[in-house]
Protein backbone atom coordinates (compact mmCIF):
# COMPACT_ATOMS: atom_id res chain seq x y z
CA UNK A 1 0.00 0.00 0.00
CA UNK A 2 1.76 3.31 -1.05
CA UNK A 3 1.39 6.24 1.09
CA UNK A 4 1.74 9.66 0.22
CA UNK A 5 4.21 10.48 -2.77
CA UNK A 6 5.25 14.04 -3.08
CA UNK A 7 7.37 14.90 -6.71
CA UNK A 8 10.02 16.58 -7.08
CA UNK A 9 11.97 15.73 -4.02
CA UNK A 10 14.18 18.65 -4.73
CA UNK A 11 14.16 21.95 -6.73
CA UNK A 12 15.98 24.61 -7.03
CA UNK A 13 13.96 27.66 -9.08
CA UNK A 14 15.33 31.93 -8.94
CA UNK A 15 13.04 34.60 -7.97
CA UNK A 16 9.94 35.68 -10.05
CA UNK A 17 10.06 32.16 -11.11
CA UNK A 18 6.64 29.97 -10.87
CA UNK A 19 6.73 26.40 -9.78
CA UNK A 20 4.75 23.41 -9.46
CA UNK A 21 4.66 20.60 -6.79
CA UNK A 22 2.46 17.30 -7.19
CA UNK A 23 1.24 14.88 -4.64
CA UNK A 24 -0.63 11.62 -4.58
CA UNK A 25 -2.34 10.63 -1.82
CA UNK A 26 -2.71 7.78 0.39
CA UNK A 27 -4.35 4.65 -0.99
CA UNK A 28 -8.15 5.07 -0.07
CA UNK A 29 -8.00 9.07 1.03
CA UNK A 30 -9.68 11.73 -0.85
CA UNK A 31 -8.45 14.92 1.31
CA UNK A 32 -5.03 16.78 0.25
CA UNK A 33 -3.40 19.83 2.62
CA UNK A 34 -0.61 21.27 2.01
CA UNK A 35 2.01 22.89 4.45
CA UNK A 36 5.13 25.10 4.32
CA UNK A 37 8.04 24.61 6.94
CA UNK A 38 10.87 26.66 7.04
CA UNK A 39 13.93 24.98 8.35
CA UNK A 40 13.54 25.20 12.27
CA UNK A 41 9.95 25.89 12.42
CA UNK A 42 6.74 24.14 12.50
CA UNK A 43 4.66 23.00 9.40
CA UNK A 44 2.50 25.64 8.48
CA UNK A 45 -1.03 25.65 6.87
CA UNK A 46 -1.66 26.52 3.22
CA UNK A 47 -4.61 24.83 2.12
CA UNK A 48 -7.12 22.04 1.94
CA UNK A 49 -8.63 20.06 -1.11
CA UNK A 50 -11.68 17.80 -1.02
CA UNK A 51 -13.72 16.91 -3.97
CA UNK A 52 -11.90 19.42 -6.11
CA UNK A 53 -12.50 21.96 -4.30
CA UNK A 54 -10.27 24.21 -1.61
CA UNK A 55 -11.96 23.69 1.68
CA UNK A 56 -9.74 25.73 3.76
CA UNK A 57 -6.74 28.32 3.20
CA UNK A 58 -4.21 29.40 5.75
CA UNK A 59 -2.23 33.06 6.01
CA UNK A 60 -0.59 32.64 2.85
CA UNK A 61 -0.86 35.07 -0.34
CA UNK A 62 -2.97 34.50 -3.67
CA UNK A 63 0.40 33.34 -5.00
CA UNK A 64 -0.09 30.21 -3.39
CA UNK A 65 -2.59 27.98 -5.49
CA UNK A 66 -3.85 24.55 -5.82
CA UNK A 67 -5.73 21.75 -7.51
CA UNK A 68 -7.06 18.37 -6.63
CA UNK A 69 -8.00 16.03 -9.54
CA UNK A 70 -10.36 13.65 -10.09
CA UNK A 71 -7.85 10.94 -9.06
CA UNK A 72 -7.62 12.65 -5.69
CA UNK A 73 -3.86 14.27 -6.69
CA UNK A 74 -3.14 17.27 -5.98
CA UNK A 75 -0.72 20.25 -6.94
CA UNK A 76 0.47 23.09 -5.28
CA UNK A 77 1.36 26.24 -7.64
CA UNK A 78 3.42 29.10 -6.64
CA UNK A 79 3.97 32.09 -8.80
CA UNK A 80 6.55 34.93 -8.45
CA UNK A 81 8.62 33.15 -6.25
CA UNK A 82 10.61 35.03 -3.17
CA UNK A 83 13.32 34.39 -1.45
CA UNK A 84 11.40 33.44 1.37
CA UNK A 85 9.21 30.77 -0.52
CA UNK A 86 12.73 28.74 0.08
CA UNK A 87 11.57 25.69 2.47
CA UNK A 88 10.49 22.04 2.60
CA UNK A 89 6.62 21.72 0.86
CA UNK A 90 4.59 19.00 2.64
CA UNK A 91 1.47 17.05 1.48
CA UNK A 92 -0.37 15.22 3.62
CA UNK A 93 -3.82 13.01 3.14
CA UNK A 94 -6.54 12.20 4.94
CA UNK A 95 -10.10 10.53 4.47
CA UNK A 96 -12.72 12.96 4.49
CA UNK A 97 -14.75 13.15 7.62
CA UNK A 98 -18.40 13.18 7.24
CA UNK A 99 -19.60 12.79 10.93
CA UNK A 100 -18.83 15.16 13.59
CA UNK A 101 -17.03 13.69 16.57
CA UNK A 102 -13.98 12.25 14.34
CA UNK A 103 -10.76 13.89 13.53
CA UNK A 104 -8.71 11.25 12.31
CA UNK A 105 -5.26 11.02 10.92
CA UNK A 106 -3.16 12.79 8.64
CA UNK A 107 -0.24 11.21 6.93
CA UNK A 108 2.58 13.21 5.37
CA UNK A 109 4.74 12.71 2.26
CA UNK A 110 8.49 12.65 2.96
CA UNK A 111 8.20 16.73 1.14
CA UNK A 112 9.80 18.73 -1.78
CA UNK A 113 12.86 20.80 -0.87
CA UNK A 114 12.27 24.35 -2.86
CA UNK A 115 15.40 26.43 -2.85
CA UNK A 116 14.94 30.16 -4.43
CA UNK A 117 18.08 31.98 -5.26
CA UNK B 1 -7.41 27.66 17.39
CA UNK B 2 -6.27 26.68 20.61
CA UNK B 3 -2.70 27.51 21.39
CA UNK B 4 -0.28 25.29 22.88
CA UNK B 5 3.30 25.50 24.42
CA UNK B 6 5.23 23.01 24.69
CA UNK B 7 9.56 22.87 25.87
CA UNK B 8 11.71 23.89 23.13
CA UNK B 9 14.06 21.00 23.75
CA UNK B 10 14.85 17.74 26.08
CA UNK B 11 17.54 15.49 26.54
CA UNK B 12 17.34 12.06 27.59
CA UNK B 13 19.64 9.02 28.15
CA UNK B 14 19.15 5.72 26.25
CA UNK B 15 16.45 3.31 28.15
CA UNK B 16 14.37 6.18 30.12
CA UNK B 17 10.89 6.76 30.37
CA UNK B 18 10.48 10.65 28.25
CA UNK B 19 7.43 12.21 29.53
CA UNK B 20 6.88 15.21 27.01
CA UNK B 21 4.23 18.03 28.97
CA UNK B 22 1.98 20.41 26.43
CA UNK B 23 -0.02 23.21 27.68
CA UNK B 24 -3.26 24.30 26.36
CA UNK B 25 -4.81 26.18 28.25
CA UNK B 26 -8.01 27.68 25.85
CA UNK B 27 -8.69 24.12 24.60
CA UNK B 28 -12.13 23.98 23.27
CA UNK B 29 -14.95 20.97 24.03
CA UNK B 30 -14.60 18.96 20.95
CA UNK B 31 -11.23 19.64 20.37
CA UNK B 32 -8.91 16.50 20.41
CA UNK B 33 -5.31 16.12 21.63
CA UNK B 34 -3.08 14.97 18.62
CA UNK B 35 1.43 14.40 18.80
CA UNK B 36 2.99 13.72 15.67
CA UNK B 37 7.20 12.85 15.47
CA UNK B 38 9.05 14.61 13.00
CA UNK B 39 13.00 13.29 11.63
CA UNK B 40 14.86 15.59 9.64
CA UNK B 41 13.91 16.29 6.34
CA UNK B 42 10.66 13.68 6.54
CA UNK B 43 7.11 14.20 7.31
CA UNK B 44 5.46 14.30 10.92
CA UNK B 45 4.09 10.88 11.78
CA UNK B 46 1.15 10.87 13.81
CA UNK B 47 1.92 9.30 17.38
CA UNK B 48 -1.47 9.62 19.56
CA UNK B 49 -4.55 11.18 19.59
CA UNK B 50 -6.49 11.44 22.96
CA UNK B 51 -9.45 13.45 24.19
CA UNK B 52 -9.74 12.70 28.12
CA UNK B 53 -7.83 10.77 30.70
CA UNK B 54 -5.46 8.20 29.24
CA UNK B 55 -4.85 6.67 25.65
CA UNK B 56 -1.91 3.76 25.37
CA UNK B 57 -0.69 2.49 21.76
CA UNK B 58 2.27 0.26 20.95
CA UNK B 59 4.14 3.54 20.76
CA UNK B 60 3.47 6.00 23.54
CA UNK B 61 1.29 7.47 26.06
CA UNK B 62 -0.89 10.01 26.20
CA UNK B 63 -1.89 12.04 29.99
CA UNK B 64 -4.95 14.13 29.81
CA UNK B 65 -6.40 15.59 33.08
CA UNK B 66 -9.98 16.00 33.61
CA UNK B 67 -9.60 20.13 33.06
CA UNK B 68 -7.43 18.89 29.59
CA UNK B 69 -5.74 22.23 30.25
CA UNK B 70 -2.55 20.20 29.75
CA UNK B 71 -1.57 16.92 28.13
CA UNK B 72 1.55 14.56 28.40
CA UNK B 73 2.60 12.37 26.18
CA UNK B 74 5.20 9.52 27.47
CA UNK B 75 7.93 7.76 25.51
CA UNK B 76 8.46 4.50 27.41
CA UNK B 77 12.41 3.40 27.42
CA UNK B 78 13.52 5.56 24.50
CA UNK B 79 16.39 4.78 22.01
CA UNK B 80 18.48 6.71 19.84
CA UNK B 81 16.36 6.43 16.94
CA UNK B 82 13.60 8.54 19.13
CA UNK B 83 15.71 11.74 18.85
CA UNK B 84 13.48 13.80 17.04
CA UNK B 85 10.85 16.75 16.89
CA UNK B 86 7.98 15.96 18.82
CA UNK B 87 4.90 18.28 17.89
CA UNK B 88 1.36 18.77 20.36
CA UNK B 89 -1.57 20.17 18.60
CA UNK B 90 -4.98 20.94 19.29
CA UNK B 91 -7.41 19.34 16.79
CA UNK B 92 -10.92 20.37 16.43
CA UNK B 93 -13.34 18.08 15.70
CA UNK B 94 -15.39 19.11 12.26
CA UNK B 95 -18.38 18.13 10.83
CA UNK B 96 -18.98 18.17 7.62
CA UNK B 97 -16.78 17.37 4.53
CA UNK B 98 -13.05 16.85 5.49
CA UNK B 99 -13.09 20.41 7.08
CA UNK B 100 -10.00 20.40 9.50
CA UNK B 101 -6.27 21.68 9.89
CA UNK B 102 -3.37 21.20 11.94
CA UNK B 103 -1.59 24.08 13.54
CA UNK B 104 1.95 23.14 14.36
CA UNK B 105 3.93 25.29 16.92
CA UNK B 106 8.07 24.81 16.96
CA UNK B 107 7.95 21.45 18.76
CA UNK B 108 9.99 19.72 21.71
CA UNK B 109 13.53 18.95 19.96
CA UNK B 110 13.94 15.56 21.79
CA UNK B 111 18.01 13.76 21.91
CA UNK B 112 18.54 10.67 23.21
CA UNK B 113 21.71 10.34 24.86
CA UNK B 114 23.75 6.90 24.33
Amino acid sequence: DAGVTQSPTHLIKTRGQQVTLRCSPKSGHDTVSWYQQALGQGPQFIFQYYEEEERQRGNFPDRFSGHQFPNYSSELNVNALLLGDSALYLCASSLGVKLAGHTGELFFGEGSRLTVL
Amino acid sequence: LAKTTQPISMDSYEGQEVNITCSHNNIATNDYITWYQQFPSQGPRFIIQGYKTKVTNEVASLFIPADRKSSTLSLPRVSLSDTAVYYCLVVASYSGAGSYQLTFGKGTKLSVIP
